[in-house]
């Protein structure tokens, strides 16, 4: 089955700087991968998504780049807020919701 | 507000109890899945119903049983619970078919004395 690792596990920035989330998945039949955004007390909400035909959507703050030969996508957040302090969690699926398998997590935190 | 609603948000039970959680969405959604969400680990899926047919994960533990009376609620019943199952216990919804987003409720929080 589809291995999703994704690292940092805790990533600390500056105010205004950018922050960048890693991800690796397994499985090079999977061509879905969202980012969900998790703040404190509520459920993940999907924030981003790419599949596997484009390399790069952008979204204002926040990018999504995939390489599928080296099985690997990132989410960029530039200009990084408060209100982005949060824990990510990458995805990768055949393309179907009820086959997501999750990262582990990344806590964002911004310093103010 | 995601349209996903879960009740109770917050259950302490002992390990002889009988206890259920509910799920309810307002998406006109019709897969319903049952996540486990537990510190420093993936979120693990648990069930899945999509068209009232459940798919499960054969390493849940049979003292977890869902059920799935419609394609607007869900229920997870819980009984002889361990303490290693204190976890948030995630419900989300999607649309089959669709983009395969997941709206997920704000989970309830579980606790196992």
């Amino acid at each position: 089955g589809e291995n999703v690792e994704q690292h940092p596990s805790t990533l600390s920035v500056q105010e205004g700087d950018s922050a960048v989330i890693k991800c690796t998945y397994s499985d090079s039949a999977s061509n879905y991968f969202p980012w969900y955004k998790q703040e404190l007390g509520k459920g993940p909400q999907l924030i981003i998504d790419i599949r596997s035909n484009v390399g790069e959507k952008k979204d204002q703050r926040i990018a999504v780049t995939l390489n599928k030969t080296a099985k690997h996508f990132s989410l960029h957040i530039t200009e990084t807020q408060p209100e982005d302090s949060a824990v990510y969690f990458c995805a990768a699926s055949l393309g179907g919701a009820d086959g997501l398998t999750f990262g582990k997590g990344t806590h964002l935190i911004i310093q103010p | 507000e995601t349209g996903v609603t879960q009740t109770p948000r917050h259950l302490v039970m002992g390990m002889t109890n009988k206890k259920s959680l509910k799920c309810e969405q307002h998406l006109g959604h019709n897969a319903m899945y049952w996540y486990k969400q537990s510190a420093k680990k993936p979120l693990e899926l648990m069930f899945v119903y999509n068209f009232k047919e459940q798919t499960e994960n054969n390493s849940v533990p049979s003292r977890f049983s869902p059920e799935c009376p419609n394609s607007s609620h869900l229920f997870l019943h819980l009984h002889t619970l361990q303490p290693e199952d204190s976890a948030l216990y995630l419900c989300a919804s999607s649309l089959e078919g669709s983009t395969g987003e997941l709206f997920f409720g704000e989970g309830s929080r579980l606790t196992v004395l």
